[in-house]
């Protein structure tokens, strides 16, 4: 069975804080690993993806993976309440039950 | 532009009956998929169709029919609606089929079985 693992939070952090998001797998198979952001009622959006162990930066996300570890994580530096919602690690098809956030201002 | 469009985005229905969903995607993209939402937030797999190809079927019950008229088009046909069923669901698609592309997804249906 094929497995994606969050912590389903909430995680809470301060406005300009760092957020940290985990995620771990077991499928060694696939190396494609995706984070996406979902507001209340939207429909899911693309954050990043990363294919390549080590470190991915875009603006103020940086995405990481180990595969010798099996994890991939998602920083989002400067946190703003805007980025208060839910965050979904997928994997080949698996999302995880997703890390809902919470920027406090 | 809309890339991913569903509709309808709310279907409230009766138990028993049959319903569809229609998703369209101006992307050009090769596959197209369904995910359904439940109550808890999972957000999980059901059909992918590359190229108007079956190529991924999770397990969902036979009640679930996809239809891909042509690869820009994925519609989702529900018979004998249950309970069970209420949920929200999202089409999308993706250049590949392989899982390394993006998906994009369309604004979801919520359908509500009473």
């Amino acid at each position: 069975q094929k497995e994606v693992e969050q912590n389903s939070g909430p995680l809470s952090v301060p406005e300009g804080a760092i957020a940290s998001l985990n995620c771990t797998y077991s499928d060694r198979g696939s190396q494609s690993f995706f984070w996406y952001r979902q507001y209340s009622g939207k429909s899911p959006e693309l954050i990043m993806f990363i294919y390549s162990n080590g470190d991915k930066e875009d603006g103020r996300f940086t995405a990481q993976l180990n595969k010798a570890s099996q994890y991939v994580s998602l920083l989002i530096r400067d946190s703003q309440p805007s980025d208060s919602a839910t965050y979904l690690c997928l994997q080949n098809f698996v999302f995880g039950p997703g890390t809902r956030l919470s920027v406090l201002p | 532009d809309t890339a991913v469009s569903q509709t309808p985005k709310y279907l409230v229905t009766q138990m028993g009956n049959d319903k569809s969903i229609k998703c369209e995607q101006n992307l050009g993209h090769d596959t197209m998929y369904w995910y359904k939402q439940d109550s808890k937030k999972f957000l999980k797999i059901m059909f992918s169709y590359n190229n108007k190809e079956l190529i991924i079927n999770e397990t969902v019950p036979n009640r679930f029919s996809p239809k891909s008229p042509d690869k820009a088009h994925l519609n989702l046909h529900i018979n004998s609606l249950e309970l069970g069923d209420s949920a929200v669901y999202f089409c999308a698609s993706s250049r590949g089929g392989g899982g390394a592309d993006t998906q994009y997804f369309g604004p979801g249906t919520r359908l509500t079985v009473l």
